[in-house]
C-alpha cells in the first residue's frame, strides 16, 4: 500500500532553472494538495485541488504552477527557480471532509527536497 | 496575528515525564482540531482529531479542545524516546474541501 508517493526524493537546481514535482496516490482520494516546510515557518499551503479538474490558490503560490492530471496524480512546476524556493515540498491527499464524521486524515507523501542555488 | 499560534520549543523532557503542547487560534469558525506527528526526514501523520469542543483519549494521547478560550491542548503520558518528533496542531471549518491550517509545530526530545 505505496499511500502518497513523491518524486524526485532530492533535487539540486540552479537558479533560472526549472523543474516538476511529481505525485501519485493511490487511495481514490478526491482532494490533493501541495506544501512547503521551511525552518520556523511551518507547513504553508502553495495549491490545492479540491477534486479532479479544479485548482486553488493557497498561502503561498507566487512562483508555482500546477496540474491536476487525473484522480490520481498532482504535480507541482517550478517555472523559474529562485533561492527563495529551497525548501521541503510535501504532497498530501483526502476524502471529502464530512460534517461531524472527519474520518479521513490528510495523507502526506515522505517530501522531495529542493535547493536553489 | 496568525490564525494559528504554537510554541516551536525545543521542548526536552526526561523519559516518563508527561508532556504538555499547545496552540492557540483566533478563527471562532475552526471546527475541526487535530495533531500531526511528524519524524525527522518523514511527511506528518495524524496523530488525533476532535470535533468541536472536548476531550479525546487514545492510549498515552489525550486531546483537549476548549474553544471559548480559543485553545488546544496534546498531552503525553509516560513519555517515551519513540515519541521525540515534531507535533503539528492543524485545524479547519466544518464546510467542503477548506484547507487544513497548521501551527509552525513543536520540536518534542524525550530522553532516555
Amino acid at each position: 500500500n505505496a499511500g502518497v508517493t513523491q518524486t524526485p526524493k532530492f533535487q539540486v537546481l540552479k537558479t533560472g532553472q526549472s523543474m516538476t514535482l511529481q505525485c501519485a496516490q493511490d487511495m481514490n482520494h478526491n482532494s490533493m494538495y501541495w506544501y512547503r516546510q521551511d525552518p520556523g515557518m511551518g507547513l504553508r499551503l502553495i495549491y490545492y485541488s479540491a477534486s479532479e479538474g479544479t485548482t486553488d490558490k493557497g498561502e503561498v503560490p507566487n512562483g508555482y504552477n500546477v496540474s491536476r492530471l487525473n484522480k490520481r496524480e498532482f504535480s507541482l512546476r517550478l517555472e523559474s527557480a529562485a533561492p527563495s524556493q529551497t525548501s521541503v515540498y510535501f504532497c498530501a491527499s483526502t476524502d471529502v471532509l464530512r460534517e461531524s464524521s472527519y474520518n479521513s486524515p490528510l495523507h502526506f507523501g515522505n517530501g522531495t527536497r529542493l535547493t536553489v542555488t | 496575528q496568525k490564525e494559528v499560534e504554537q510554541d516551536p520549543g525545543p521542548l526536552s523532557v526526561p523519559e516518563g515525564a508527561i508532556v504538555s503542547l499547545n496552540c492557540t487560534y483566533s478563527n471562532s469558525a475552526f471546527q475541526y482540531f487535530m495533531w500531526y506527528r511528524q519524524y525527522s526526514r518523514k511527511g506528518p501523520e495524524l496523530l488525533m482529531y476532535t470535533y468541536s469542543s472536548g476531550n479525546k483519549e487514545d492510549g498515552r494521547f489525550t486531546a483537549q479542545v476548549d474553544k471559548s478560550s480559543k485553545y488546544i491542548s496534546l498531552f503525553i503520558r509516560d513519555s517515551q524516546p519513540s515519541d521525540s518528533a515534531t507535533y503539528l496542531c492543524a485545524m479547519t471549518r466544518i464546510s467542503g474541501n477548506t484547507p487544513l491550517v497548521f501551527g509552525k509545530g513543536t520540536r518534542l526530545s524525550v530522553i532516555a
